[in-house]
């Protein structure tokens, strides 16, 4: 059974990066996507972007200049850097398994999220 | 950035209710599209992808339709554990974007 663990500062200052780490046990990041969405506390959610197990990546444009994404087999596992944050930036943060089928994508399995404050 | 938009924001039904959710896409999505699940405090959920295909392990009283840019949930029978909110997810093109969700409540 893959299981996900994010880790990382539940406390950020505002105009520093986020630095969260995501765990993957039980299966390998290979051949996969691996993705972050947010959710702000009490707000829908968003996805952020996604990085291959090979390092290539793909975000949101809402986020793109800030966004920086990458993976580590050697680990078996990805990470996510968010500059310049803000408040706005308040959010838990879930890492997640890009699974396809054909031309569909869904996220099959998540961590359990971690909620990281921007605050002074 | 394809919007989704998902209706009614909230509603109330009674254990064993038939609950329909309807998500509607801003441009045409093929198939595209999957439902989750989230409880409060809890990772999202997946129930169904590709519109209608259910995901291994989740129970045949869910159930998708759709395509193009309208689709539809369908809890059969709703049960004690299936209040909670859902949301829709396009994966036609980047960015994937989310519904606003759906709160199912208890009537």
């Amino acid at each position: 059974q893959v299981q996900l663990q994010e880790s990382g500062p539940g406390l950020v200052k505002p105009s520093e990066t986020l630095s969260l780490t995501c765990t993957v046990s039980g299966g390998s990041i290979t051949s996969y996507y691996w993705s972050w969405i947010r959710q702000p506390p009490g707000k829908g959610l968003e996805w952020i972007g996604y990085v291959y197990y090979s390092g290539s990546t793909n975000y949101n444009p809402s986020l793109k200049s800030r966004t920086t994404m990458s993976a580590d087999m050697s680990k078996n596992q990805f990470s996510l850097k968010l500059s310049s944050v803000t408040a706005a930036d308040t959010a838990v943060y879930y890492c997640a398994r890009v699974g396809w089928r054909g031309s569909s994508y869904y996220f099959d399995y998540w961590g359990q999220g971690t909620l990281v404050t921007v605050s002074s | 950035a394809i919007q989704m938009t998902q209706s009614p924001s909230s509603l109330s039904a009674s254990v064993g209710d038939r609950v329909t959710i309807t998500c509607r896409a801003s441009q045409g999505i093929r198939n595209d599209l999957g439902w989750y699940q989230q409880k409060p405090g809890k990772a999202p959920k997946l129930l169904i992808y590709a519109a209608s295909i259910l995901q291994s392990g989740v129970p045949s009283r869910f159930s998708g339709s759709g395509s193009g840019t309208d689709f539809t949930l369908t809890i059969s029978s709703l049960q004690p554990e299936d209040f909670a909110t859902y949301y829709c997810l396009q994966d036609y093109n980047y960015p994937w974007t989310f519904g606003q969700g759906t709160k199912v409540e208890v009537k």
